[in-house]
């Protein structure tokens, strides 16, 4: 059971190239997430989604985009990449709708992203 | 705005030593309070909810509404204990507000 997968794990850009993280589960969760994290800031939430075919934005969504065409993935996209986008990026997963197993979110390995 | 601080970067103890991570948050409902901890080269994971009242790994955390508080205590700490423990916070949408995270180092 590998539970929330993410790709890749490295990667270095220059600035203004593009480029897309992908996260995948395979617990048939509704939920799923994007955040970065940066250090003294924390986790911030990029964008999430509520189930297959929905997107929201968080807390820092500029400069990124995202899409579920499918329940299992949720993909993170960069249009052109900026050295403020320097962070590891996590994906996160949850339950369904059910107040008590939504919070419990599930993480993946994280992608450690530099724009040059 | 809901909010989730914790206001030590860094928590330094000795093996054995009590340890007490500080949370504070501002919501003006009822809140949700978890704490979730990344160990060295593991994913994030949840440690604990407020709401099932348990102890894991010797931790525990009391929700104060009275002081908006939800601080995470061992009363003896060990190695294994060093990592990064995030406090967050479920406003009762679909997302958790994360605080800034406190890294605790626990020296043998």
């Amino acid at each position: 059971n590998a539970g929330v997968t993410q790709t890749p794990k490295f990667r270095v850009l220059k600035t203004g190239q593009s480029m897309t993280l992908l996260c995948a589960q395979d617990m048939n969760h509704e939920y799923m997430y994007w955040y970065r994290q940066d250090p003294g800031m924390g986790l911030r939430l990029i964008h999430y989604s509520v189930g297959e075919g929905t997107t929201a934005k968080g807390e820092v969504p500029d400069g990124y985009n995202v899409s579920r065409l499918k329940k299992q993935n949720f993909l993170l996209g960069l249009e052109s990449a900026a050295p403020s986008q320097t962070s590891v990026y996590f994906c996160a997963s949850s339950r369904t709708l059910s107040d008590w197993a939504k919070n419990i979110q599930y993480f993946g390995a994280g992608t450690r992203l530099s724009v040059l | 705005a809901q909010r989730v601080t914790q206001p030590e970067k860094l928590l330094s103890v000795f093996k054995g030593a009590p340890v007490e991570l500080k949370c504070n948050y501002s919501y003006s409902g009822s809140p949700e309070l978890f704490w979730y901890v990344q160990y060295s080269r593991q994913r994030l994971q949840l440690l604990l909810r407020h709401i099932s009242r348990e102890s894991i790994k010797g931790f525990t955390a009391d929700l104060n509404k009275g002081e908006t508080s939800f601080h995470l205590k061992k009363p003896f700490a060990q190695e294994e204990d060093s990592a990064m423990y995030y406090c967050a916070l479920s406003d009762n949408t679909d997302k958790l507000i994360f605080g800034t995270g406190t890294r605790l180092q626990v020296f043998p």
